[in-house]
């Protein structure tokens, strides 16, 4: 089945720097690859997703990229905030066809120090 | 509209005894999941469910779990025998199910204590 690893564990920045995060899957038959936010006691939260049909997708200060040959991809955060303080989870499904479970990441806790 | 709503958000109960926990997923969606997170770490998945498809049971860790979704809607995760390491926040998360329609919405949990 699907494996996916996620690194670093805790992600440390100061407010206005850039964080990033990565991970990697093992099934090539992968084609959906969303992020999560999780803020302490709540529901994870869709932020972004990538298809494998592209390579990079960009929202305001977030944006993912995916290498499809090196099964890997990233999520950046430009001009961190306070607020972008949570846990981040990446996750891995063949969305649309066969298996639409997610496998999730081990999650990144991020701080952003004001 | 309404977002995933789960009950109990909370629940308490001794080791041994059975417990339910109900999900209901986003009107219209067909595809209804379960994960299981344990205190500070990843989702796990436990079961699938999508349309009036046999459910994807591949995720659930022992024969102390089950779930059933009656009319494709509500679902309800039954675990038989509670065992203290099946204490975890237990979410539910449902989707469209059409072809491009890929992402998933989370309810806010049920977080269950065996004690």
């Amino acid at each position: 089945g699907e494996n996916v690893e996620q690194h670093p564990s805790t992600l440390s920045v100061q407010e206005g720097d850039s964080a990033v995060i990565k991970c990697t899957y093992s099934d090539s038959a992968s084609n959906y690859f969303p992020w999560y936010k999780q803020e302490l006691g709540k529901r994870p939260q869709l932020i972004i997703d990538i298809r494998s049909n592209v390579g990079e997708k960009k929202d305001q200060r977030i944006a993912v990229t995916l290498n499809k040959t090196a099964k890997h991809f990233s999520l950046h955060i430009t001009e961190t905030q306070p607020e972008d303080s949570a846990v981040y989870f990446c996750a891995a499904s063949t969305g649309g066809t066969g298996r639409r479970a997610l496998t999730f990441g081990s999650g990144t806790r991020l701080q952003v120090q004001p | 509209g309404a977002g995933v709503s789960q009950s109990p958000s909370n629940k308490v109960t001794e080791k041994g005894k059975d417990v339910e926990l109900r999900c209901d997923p986003i009107s219209g969606h067909t595809a209804l999941y379960w994960y299981r997170q344990s205190l500070g770490q990843g989702l796990e998945f436990l079961i699938y469910f999508q349309g009036n498809s046999a459910p994807d049971k591949s995720g659930l860790p022992s024969d102390r779990f089950s779930a059933e979704r009656t009319g494709g809607s509500v679902s309800t995760l039954t675990i038989q025998r509670t065992q203290q390491e099946d204490s975890a926040v237990y979410l539910c998360a449902s989707s469209l199910s059409h072809v491009g329609a890929y992402e998933q919405y989370f309810g806010p949990g049920t977080r269950l204590t065996v004690t």
